[in-house]
């Protein structure tokens, strides 16, 4: 099937030690987006890609970057994390602009900072 | 401003009782609307999508909801809740010419015996 694939689940990192998480997706989608989800609340857009075509949201912090080497893959580089930065990542595609076409959402990786 | 509004934080309904969540949207376009579920430690899951035409549209596991131009809300029902439906929902907004969709905070529903 198809599908958002995040790696891993469940990633422990220590305080101001970088880390990556990843996403791939067999949709061939245009669109990937990286969400940061804390406890009940809403996914917050970090950024997303229109095929090579970087956004950013103006409030994602300079901590936080992403890479996107091909259509399947991309990938979230949090340089120095921190406390607060322990969260749920979601990754997501869409077909083209997710405000015109539902988001396909992997099954996250939940991020532990200690 | 865009925005999402899910006035109801949590919901808790017997097993078999029918089921209705509320979300206001503000958009200055024609709104796509969306409503996902998020189950405990999952991504999120498209329930439904309203882009154009029939105002009242069905989705995946017996939901449907209905699009009231006129008070800004597209409000996600089921007639007869499941134990599996405990979930988190969220409603989401966007259209236009923009990339982004806008969530709103969403509706713990919690289901009992």
């Amino acid at each position: 099937d198809a599908m958002v694939i995040q790696n891993p689940r469940y990633q422990v990192t220590q305080f101001g030690k970088p880390v990556t998480l990843s996403c791939s997706q067999t949709l061939n989608h245009n669109v990937m987006y990286w969400y940061q989800q804390k406890s009940s609340q809403a996914p917050k857009l970090l950024f997303h890609y229109y095929d090579k075509d970087f956004n950013n949201e103006a409030d994602t912090p300079d901590n936080f970057q992403s890479r996107r080497p091909n259509t399947s893959f991309c990938f979230l580089d949090i340089r120095s994390p921190g406390l607060g930065d322990a969260a749920m990542y979601l990754c997501a595609t869409s077909r083209v602009g997710g405000g015109n076409s539902p988001l396909h959402f992997g099954n996250g990786t939940r991020l532990t900072v200690t | 401003a865009q925005s999402v509004t899910q006035p109801d934080i949590h919901i808790t309904v017997s097993e078999g009782a029918s089921l209705e969540l509320r979300c206001n949207y503000s958009y200055g376009a024609t709104p796509y609307l969306f409503w996902y579920v998020q189950s405990p430690g999952q991504g999120l899951q498209l329930l439904l999508k309203y882009f154009s035409g029939d105002t009242l549209v069905q989705g995946i596991k017996g939901f449907e909801a209905e699009f009231k131009r006129s008070q800004s809300s597209f409000n996600l029902r089921k007639p007869s809740v499941h134990w599996s439906d405990a979930a988190e929902y969220f409603c989401a907004v966007g259209g236009g010419n923009t990339d982004k969709l806008i969530f709103g905070t969403g509706t713990r529903l919690q289901v009992f015996p």
